[in-house]
């Protein structure tokens, strides 16, 4: 089965501070990659994804960007942080012929 | 655009009493999955409907698929209080006939609580 990790676990930044986030999968090869955000009990709010390295789309339109430099690394960053950018983000992978989604730990990410 | 629909948005329940989520979409779904959030933790997938009218069981968690594939339920008999948590509904729309490739959309989720 496929494993989920994202690094760090919870983050407070500063308003106009950059972001990165990193998602890392094992147990699959060439998974679609996912990156999710939920406000505070909320729904998911699909932000990007990845069905191969360096293919990104975007769902949303702001300030945040991904990046895919290898098969099972995913990247979520940002060059200047909002207030309306504190959430929780999940990384998601769906891989091999499976249709369901495995989802990281998350990180609660709070801007101040 | 695709939409999916989840209702309610919240239920209380009393240990013991039955739990029922609805999921509507406004168009057919390749399939339509189904995740557990913990509060505080991550959604955990539990099941997967593919078929028209599919019904399918979980001790005491009973999915189904509607005729039309476009709306499902989560029913769960005589809830405990490990069942507390936000119940998702996620409908799947793909690029073709067996493709795994396509995108999930996510209801906006059911926050279950059970009190004792």
């Amino acid at each position: 089965s496929q494993t989920i990790h994202q690094w760090p676990a919870t983050l407070v930044q500063p308003v106009g501070s950059p972001l990165s986030l990193e998602c890392t999968v094992e147990g699959t090869s060439n998974p679609n990659l996912y990156w999710y955000r939920q406000a505070a009990g909320r729904g998911l709010q699909l932000l990007f994804y990845s069905v191969g390295i360096g293919q990104i789309s975007s769902e949303v339109p702001q300030n945040l960007s991904a990046s895919r430099p290898q098969d099972r690394q995913f990247i979520l960053s940002s060059k200047k942080l909002l207030l309306s950018d504190s959430g929780f983000y999940l990384c998601a992978s769906q891989g091999g012929s499976k249709y369901e989604q495995y989802f990281g730990p998350g990180t609660r990410l709070t801007v101040t | 655009g695709q939409q999916v629909m989840q209702i309610p948005q919240y239920q209380h329940v009393q240990e013991g009493e039955d739990f029922t989520t609805y999921c509507n979409s406004s168009t057919t779904l390749s399939n339509i999955q189904w995740y557990k959030q913990r509060p505080g933790g991550h959604p955990v997938f539990l099941i997967q409907l593919v078929k028209s009218g599919e019904v399918k069981k979980q001790k005491r968690l009973t999915f189904q698929f509607g005729e039309a594939k476009k709306n499902s339920s989560l029913h769960i008999t005589a809830t405990q209080t490990t069942d507390v948590g936000t119940y998702f509904c996620a409908g799947f729309r793909g690029g073709g006939r067996g493709s795994t490739l396509g995108r999930l959309y996510f209801g906006r989720g059911t926050q279950l609580t059970v009190w004792p």
